[in-house]
């Protein structure tokens, strides 16, 4: 069965440190996908990334970049010199579209805060 | 372009009261889902469909009934409202195969 673990229920660093969010997975399947969602304090989802199973290439986006290791079964999401604007809950999330039911698995979130 | 649509964005119910949310899509997406988020957690999956007249049910359908006239709509039914049922609710929409989920903004419901 799909399950995704962030166990970090709650991050708060000072502005402009560098933070890494933990997500870890479990799945049956050698073809899926990987997901970060944030959810500022509005309450509406913002989707982040989306990882194939196949692509294991790091990804940067800005002060964002996230790590795939399938040997490790996990994909860690750093924010780069924080801002305020990050603080938010982000979600970690998993899909496996093969089996036909195209379901994505919700971790149970990580609330980061930052501190000015 | 709208996305996924849903309505109400805020709801109270009195417990034994009955309403539906209502979920629209423009995009001629296959599959539609319902989430519920309860504070503090994840977002859990309610029913999920394929496509129109095709209807399943996800982690957590006790207490709900959804149905799929159209490819366009996926409604959420709840005939008798409890506290337990407080929570936000999510639905969402993609295409087969292609993991493109496209997310509604959300309705928070409170059961009174």
């Amino acid at each position: 069965a799909q399950k995704v673990t962030q166990a970090q229920t709650e991050i708060s660093v000072v502005e402009k440190e560098d933070v890494t969010l933990d997500c870890v997975y479990e799945t049956r399947d050698t073809t899926y996908y990987l997901f970060w969602y944030k959810q500022p304090p509005s309450g509406e989802l913002v989707f982040l990334i989306r990882r194939n199973s196949f692509d294991e290439q790091n990804e940067i986006s800005g002060r964002y970049s996230w790590n795939f290791q399938k040997s490790t079964s996990s994909f860690n999401f750093t924010i780069t010199a924080s801002q305020v604007v990050d603080s938010a809950v982000y979600f970690c999330a998993l899909s496996e579209p093969n089996f036909g039911n195209e379901k994505l698995t919700f971790g149970t979130g990580t609330r980061l805060t930052i501190i000015p | 372009n709208a996305g996924v649509t849903q309505t109400p964005k805020f709801r109270i119910l009195k417990i034994g009261q009955s309403m539906t949310l209502q979920c629209t899509q423009d995009m001629n997406h296959n599959y539609m889902y319902w989430y519920r988020q309860d504070p503090g957690m994840g977002l859990k999956l309610i029913y999920y469909s394929v496509g129109a007249g095709i209807t399943d049910k996800g982690e957590v359908p006790n207490g709900y009934n959804v149905s799929r006239s159209t490819t366009e709509d996926f409604p959420l039914r709840l005939e008798l409202a409890a506290p337990s049922q407080t929570s936000v609710y999510f639905c969402a929409s993609s295409y087969i195969g292609q993991a493109d989920y496209t997310f509604g903004s959300g309705t928070r419901l409170t059961v009174v």
